[in-house]
């Protein structure tokens, strides 16, 4: 079954700690991205890559790093530098970065 | 960034009534797309629109792509219990471009 998988489905982390969130796709598909749902908000883009071993900083970068090793596969790192890190975090893929993107299931981040 | 304007904020309707909700931008877009999202899962691509004018159909849902291209317009007919959720109007201004996603248009049904 093709699809996009995001685990865990929920993670709880001690102020101060880095984590990494999962993100696999068996799509064959190119881009990948990972976006920040905040309640009663939109999408905020976080990182996207375009291909393997390269990605680009979207519009809250910062506090956020990211890797690209295989095609399948983008984790995200919320290191302790990010000021406010709980949220609902999403992973999507396209074909390229011109078409329709694909969501997972979403990780819900608890920092306390 | 860039925001949509999406509205409305929410609907409360109900069930069997149709169901009309929009996206304005100050730009001219080339990709709209609708997504559905349930409660604690990651959004559904409902609809893709690539063309100014074009009409495009899912079952019950209707979706279009205004002729300015500065906005689109996603339509529910008999609305059921299981539309409930928060709607997403997302637009590219290019090939290439990132997704720019609306605020979401929350919609409960009461049976």
């Amino acid at each position: 079954d093709g699809g996009i998988t995001q685990s865990p489905k929920y993670l709880f982390r001690k102020e101060g700690q880095n984590v990494t969130l999962s993100c696999e796709q068996n799509l064959n598909h190119d881009a990948m991205y990972w976006y920040r749902q905040d309640p009663g908000q939109g999408l905020r883009l976080i990182y996207y890559s375009q291909i393997v071993n390269d990605f680009q900083k979207g519009d809250i970068a910062e506090g956020y790093s990211v890797s690209r090793e295989k095609k399948e596969s983008f984790p995200l790192t919320v290191t302790s530098a990010q000021k406010n890190p709980t949220a609902f975090y999403l992973c999507a893929s396209s074909r390229d970065t011109g078409y329709e993107q694909y969501f997972g299931p979403g990780t819900r981040l608890t920092v306390t | 960034g860039q925001q949509l304007n999406q509205s409305p904020q929410s609907m409360f309707i109900q069930e069997g009534e149709d169901v009309s909700m929009n996206c304005t931008s100050s730009s001219i877009f080339n990709t709209w797309l609708w997504y559905k999202q349930d409660p604690g899962e990651g959004p559904v691509l409902l609809i893709a629109l690539y063309k100014a004018g074009e009409l495009t159909s899912n079952g019950r849902l209707t979706a279009q792509f205004g002729i300015t291209r500065k906005d689109s317009f996603l339509n529910i007919s008999a609305s059921i219990p299981s539309d409930v959720g928060i709607y997403f109007c997302a637009g590219r201004r290019n090939q290439g471009g990132k997704l720019i996603f609306g605020q979401g248009t929350e919609l409960s049904v009461k049976p």
